[in-house]
């Protein structure tokens, strides 16, 4: 079975440039993550949709990033424009909801670097 | 919000040594979640634990789920370098709400196994 998959794995841009980074969750999971990783502030949660609907983005640090999720099997969460301090590990993550099943499944990830 | 606290922030062992780490919150769980990350790559979930007092194996690592529902413990016997990564403890916030799936995580520790 096919994991989370997310696009691109690297992604290398200069300041003031616009990033869109992609994901496609497990199929059949109804809720999707997006998270932040850097050695100063650990793993972020950025915002998170139920059944293709944004339910909190309260963890996306400015108006220069957002997020959609149009369909069940695409997200992507863009930054415009971008900044050196943006660089990090962006992952997405899938759930299904289930009884008390609350299991995040994890993509690889896409290291972002800013310069 | 709730917050969850690793301990030890890192930790160097020899191979061959066990290796035991904790998870603490000042409000109840009702799951605890561990997981890994290997370098480069996205975590990966461990061990599930869905009730207070179960102790739980996968190969070389066990968890428990405290009684007190406020701590959960991890260990790994007989460490080899492989095992080196990042350990994560998680659970879903608001016990008794709807959380869609999301996640509170821990800061992690960091192991690093010497040959």
């Amino acid at each position: 079975d096919a994991g989370v998959i997310q696009s691109p794995r690297h992604e290398v841009t200069e300041m003031g440039q616009e990033v869109t980074l992609r994901c496609k969750p497990i199929s059949g999971h109804n809720s999707l993550f997006w998270y932040r990783q850097t050695m100063m502030r650990g793993l972020e949660l950025l915002i998170y949709f139920n059944n293709n609907v944004p339910i909190d983005d309260s963890g996306m640090p400015e108006d220069r990033f957002s997020a959609k999720m149009p369909n069940a099997s695409f997200s992507t969460l863009k930054i415009q424009p971008s900044e050196p301090r943006d660089s990090a590990v962006y992952f997405c993550a899938s759930s299904l909801l289930a009884g008390h099943t609350d299991t995040q499944y994890f993509g690889p990830g896409t290291r972002l670097t800013v310069l | 919000g709730q917050q969850l606290n690793q301990s030890p922030q890192s930790m160097f062992i020899q191979e061959g040594e066990d290796v035991s780490m904790n998870c603490t919150s000042s409000s109840i769980f009702n799951t605890w979640l561990w997981y890994k990350q290997d370098p480069g790559e996205g975590p990966v979930l461990l061990i599930a634990l869905y009730k207070a007092g179960e102790l739980t194996s996968n190969g070389r690592l066990t968890a428990q789920f405290g009684i007190t529902r406020k701590d959960s413990f991890l260990n790994i016997s007989a460490s080899i370098p492989s095992d080196v990564g990042i350990y994560f403890c998680a659970g879903p916030p608001n016990a008794g709400g709807t959380s869609y799936g999301k996640l509170t995580f821990g800061q992690g520790t960091i192991l690093t196994v010497h040959p």
